[in-house]
């Protein structure tokens, strides 16, 4: 069937460093792809979204890739900060019905400073 | 802008109980979704609706009813309630088009069942 699969958390990093939060998928369609941010407290809210193949998408700092050929939508920050403590969610939603958003299990990150 | 706003945002219940949650979103979108948020196991999805009185069965659905009798509302019903469950249930919107940017979510309703 249709699925994300992504890193495990908890992360715990400190200010300054990087971040990869690998997010695999499976699907025969040809998805479009996303990454949400859960900040405490808070629902989760749309990073950013990359419709195409070898595009890559980005926000706040935040980047990702998405590669057909590995199936991957690798998230990346090349110095991260406190204040991007939250969960990170990555997303696919297919042509055949694009009203639905299916979501990987959530890694949470936290910075340390 | 608009808002979703979901009560209650705490939900105390009893094994075996009925509980019914409300969600309301200003945007005047048309889709409207309940996911369930547990550790480690992301967003599920229970119930989604294209349209007033419309519904459609997510991944979940099973022990859960929904109603969507106005375009700006969308209740979850938990038909009976499971001792020790504990979850956080997300109301969410969006437009219902091919080119739908995002989900807007409200912040959750906590449940936890004694």
């Amino acid at each position: 069937g249709d699925s994300v699969t992504q890193t495990e958390g908890p992360v715990t990093l400190s200010e300054g460093t990087s971040l990869t939060v690998n997010c695999s998928y499976e699907t025969k369609q040809y998805p479009t792809l996303f990454w949400y941010v859960q900040y405490p407290g808070e629902g989760p809210q749309l990073l950013f979204k990359v419709p195409k193949a070898n595009e890559k998408g980005s926000n706040r700092g935040f980047e990702a890739t998405y590669n057909k050929e590995a199936t991957s939508f690798h998230l990346q920050k090349a110095s991260v900060q406190e204040s991007d403590s939250a969960v990170y969610y990555c997303a696919l939603r297919l042509m055949s019905n694009y009203n639905v958003l299916y979501f990987g299990s959530g890694t949470k990150l936290t910075v340390e400073p | 802008g608009g808002i979703i706003t979901q009560t209650p945002k705490f939900l105390i219940g009893q094994e075996g109980q009925k509980l019914t949650l409300k969600c309301q979103q200003n945007f005047n979108h048309d889709t409207m979704y309940w996911y369930r948020q547990d550790s480690g196991k992301g967003l599920r999805l229970i119930y989604y609706s294209i349209t007033e009185n419309d519904l459609q069965k997510g991944d979940l659905s099973e022990g859960y009813d929904a109603s969507r009798e106005k375009k700006s509302s969308f209740s979850l019903t938990v038909t009976s309630a499971q001792k020790n469950e504990m979850a956080v249930f997300l109301c969410a919107s969006s437009i219902a088009h091919y080119s739908n940017e995002r989900l807007f979510f409200g912040h959750g309703t906590k449940l936890s069942v004694l």
